[in-house]
């Protein structure tokens, strides 16, 4: 079935780092890509995303490209702020659901 | 624009209890969500409403169920809690059911503890 993987965290930064947390997936056909991050104490929100191969998806800095041949979608930021410090979840679109990665946690250090 | 509502938003319960958590879209939303999240599953889908049916259902037992009101609004019950139940359980509204072009919007979860 379809499958979402992304790197393990948590992830520590210092602020004004470069950011990447790599996210691949596996999927019948071609789902639309998603990354969502969840601040301390709340809900998803929707970050970024892309619906086809070559699509760049990019929100407050977040960057993410969709990759067909790597079937991968990289999230990337230049330079992280304190405030970026949450968890984040790449995830892929199956019919009727979102099939999710285990989540990455990021800790930014001022 | 209020956001998705989600009451309560701790709740402590025993094994066998029941429990009904309840949900409010954000307004103009049709379609509803519920996911189960925990530290070692990650996050579940449940299932799925839109207008007042359900959709879709993920792979947990019967004693998850849920319904949706004529205004959008949705609970979800949980029955004979077990200890494994204890997580927090997002709920999500959208515009239209499907993903690709009409995004999840989150709730901040119910947290419910079996004990």
């Amino acid at each position: 079935g379809n499958s979402v993987t992304q790197m393990e965290g948590p992830v520590t930064l210092s602020e004004e780092a470069f950011l990447t947390i790599n996210c691949t997936y596996t999927a019948t056909g071609y789902p639309s890509l998603f990354w969502y991050v969840q601040y301390p104490g709340e809900g998803l929100q929707l970050l970024l995303k892309a619906t086809k191969a070559d699509d760049k998806g990019s929100n407050k800095g977040f960057e993410a490209t969709y990759r067909k041949e790597t079937t991968s979608f990289h999230l990337e930021k230049g330079s992280v702020q304190v405030s970026d410090s949450a968890v984040y979840f790449c995830a892929s679109d199956s019919n009727y659901q979102l099939i999710w990665g285990a989540g990455t946690k990021l800790i930014i250090k001022p | 624009k209020a956001g998705v509502t989600q009451t309560p938003r701790y709740l402590i319960k025993t094994r066998g209890q029941q429990v009904t958590l309840s949900c409010s879209p954000i307004s103009g939303h049709r379609s509803v969500s519920w996911y189960q999240q925990t530290p070692g599953q990650g996050l579940q889908f449940l299932f799925e409403y839109f207008s007042e049916t359900q959709r879709n259902k993920g792979n947990f037992p019967g004693r998850f169920s849920g319904r949706q009101f004529s205004n959008s609004r949705s609970e979800m019950n949980v029955s004979t809690l077990e200890l494994g139940d204890s997580a927090l359980y997002l709920c999500a509204s959208s515009q239209l059911p499907g993903q690709k072009n009409s995004p999840l919007h989150f709730g901040n979860g119910t947290r419910l503890t079996v004990t």
